[in-house]
């Protein structure tokens, strides 16, 4: 089974307006965390924001919020006010706390385009 | 800090040649790992190090050896290239303090391999 799913493989946005990139995981480990990755078309991966599985509140970054529904094991990533710059690749990833080497699994990525 | 530094940038094989990639990273950390992007497949994870002198399988190891002899690099090595090694490949370190499973991963630019 796949660990992390993301089932939007494009999106588009208007500039300014707020999109939601979804993300489900699946994992028995009580102790894991949720990850997203920002890769822009120059090709560098950059970390945004992230949520522990213990944690009660969603997690915030600026511009970025994750959407943390622990029952639903979903972990959707929120970009208010789309840029242009916001335009990318966006990947979910989750890492265990059971597992030796705390790998990384990731999902397929979201394409998104801002229209401006 | 330079951060994660991979060499080099972009090569071009032909079948069946040799050749290594080196990722090296100055901030300490214990875990490092490699992994490959191909189109809609997101990051798949080839090896992984948990700490110096240690390696371990990932995902999709086949085809790739690798070794940390040090703990500032790992090096990812492909014996007999294959066509089907044509990819992206990216260097990841993490660091072990506090709760691992919240640290997030420090990516390398990549380096972009085509095999003839």
């Amino acid at each position: 089974a796949q660990k992390i799913t993301q089932t939007q493989p494009g999106m588009f946005v208007q500039e300014k307006e707020a999109v939601t990139l979804d993300c489900t995981y699946d994992t028995s480990d009580p102790s894991y965390g949720l990850f997203w990755y920002k890769q822009p078309s120059s090709g560098e991966m950059i970390f945004l924001i992230y949520q522990g599985s213990y944690d009660q509140q969603n997690a915030t970054e600026g511009r970025y919020s994750l959407n943390f529904q622990k029952a639903r094991k979903s972990a959707n990533l929120v970009i208010s006010a789309s840029q242009l710059g916001d335009s990318a690749m966006y990947f979910c990833a989750m890492r265990e706390g059971r597992n030796t080497g705390n790998q990384f699994y990731f999902g397929t990525g979201t394409s998104l385009t801002v229209i401006p | 800090n330079a951060g994660v530094t991979q060499t080099p940038k972009f090569r071009v094989l032909k079948t069946g040649q040799s050749m290594t990639l080196l990722c090296a990273q100055d901030m300490n950390h214990e875990y490092m790992y490699w992994y490959r992007q191909d189109p809609g497949m997101g990051l798949r994870l080839i090896h992984y190090s948990v700490g110096e002198g240690t390696t371990a399988k990932g995902e999709v190891p086949d085809g790739y050896n690798v070794s940390r002899l040090k703990k500032q690099n790992f090096l990812l090595g492909l014996e007999s290239a294959a066509p089907s090694q044509t990819s992206v490949y990216f260097c990841a370190s993490s660091y072990d303090k506090g709760t691992p499973f919240l640290n997030e991963q420090f990516f390398g630019p990549g380096t972009r391999l085509t095999v003839l």
